[in-house]
């Protein structure tokens, strides 16, 4: 009973290093979404996928790429990582329809240095 | 730009009370709302959600939704101090299931 698996849990960078943070569901859910939560700025969408093969740009995606690998595992990289780019990552997971929530993994605490 | 906006708190309520969470949102085309609970150092939970005008209520929590006035609210009866979390409304409104998310109310339920 997985559910939405985020991996690593933690990890820290040095400014410059890239890194690729891993989120897979169990649920065969079809719409895949990347958050960052930072302190007073709530959570806001990176990087989304709305069913496999496709990827969009959410509120906040300089930085960042994604890989929808296959309809279970939705992937983000840093490619050169950067120090505004500390956070606390969320993937999450829905069936893919408007009335249907969004479930959330339990998050990847990123530091660079 | 969508916009969802949430009273930061900190809302004090005494153990037992009732504890009254509201959220304004911007997009008059939202459809679907959420309420999530999250707790410090984790990630957030799905605890209601309701998509017609009114009331609805599940257990101790009851989500009212006023389209007519774009505002929707979380009232948690006989408050416990596990209650205590921040809660996050989230909004709606596109096709591809995005949501937007306000930044959270945290609520504070002292014995």
């Amino acid at each position: 009973n997985a559910g939405v698996t985020q991996t690593p849990k933690f990890q820290v960078l040095k400014t410059g290093q890239s890194m690729t943070l891993q989120c897979a569901q169990d649920m065969n859910h079809n719409s895949m979404y990347w958050y960052r939560q930072d302190p007073g700025m709530g959570l806001r969408l990176i990087y989304y996928s709305a069913s496999e093969g496709t990827t969009d740009k959410g509120e906040v995606p300089n930085g960042y790429n994604v890989s929808r690998l296959n309809k279970r595992e939705f992937s983000l990289r840093l490619e050169s990582a950067a120090p505004s780019q500390t956070s606390v990552y969320f993937c999450a997971s829905s069936p893919g329809t408007e009335d249907q929530p969004q479930h959330f993994g339990d998050g990847t605490r990123l530091s660079i240095l | 730009q969508k916009e969802v906006e949430q009273n930061s708190g900190p809302l004090s309520v005494p153990e037992g009370a009732i504890a009254s969470l509201n959220c304004t949102y911007s997009d008059r085309g939202s459809q679907s709302f959420f309420w999530y609970r999250q707790y410090s150092g984790k990630s957030p939970e799905l605890i209601m959600f309701i998509y017609s005008n009114g009331d609805k209520e599940d257990g101790r929590f009851t989500a009212q939704l006023n389209k007519a006035s774009q505002y929707v609210s979380l009232l948690i009866r006989d408050s416990q101090p596990s209650d205590s979390a921040t809660y996050l409304c989230a909004v709606n409104g596109n096709a591809g299931n995005m949501l937007t998310f306000g930044g959270g109310t945290r609520l504070m339920v002292k014995p």
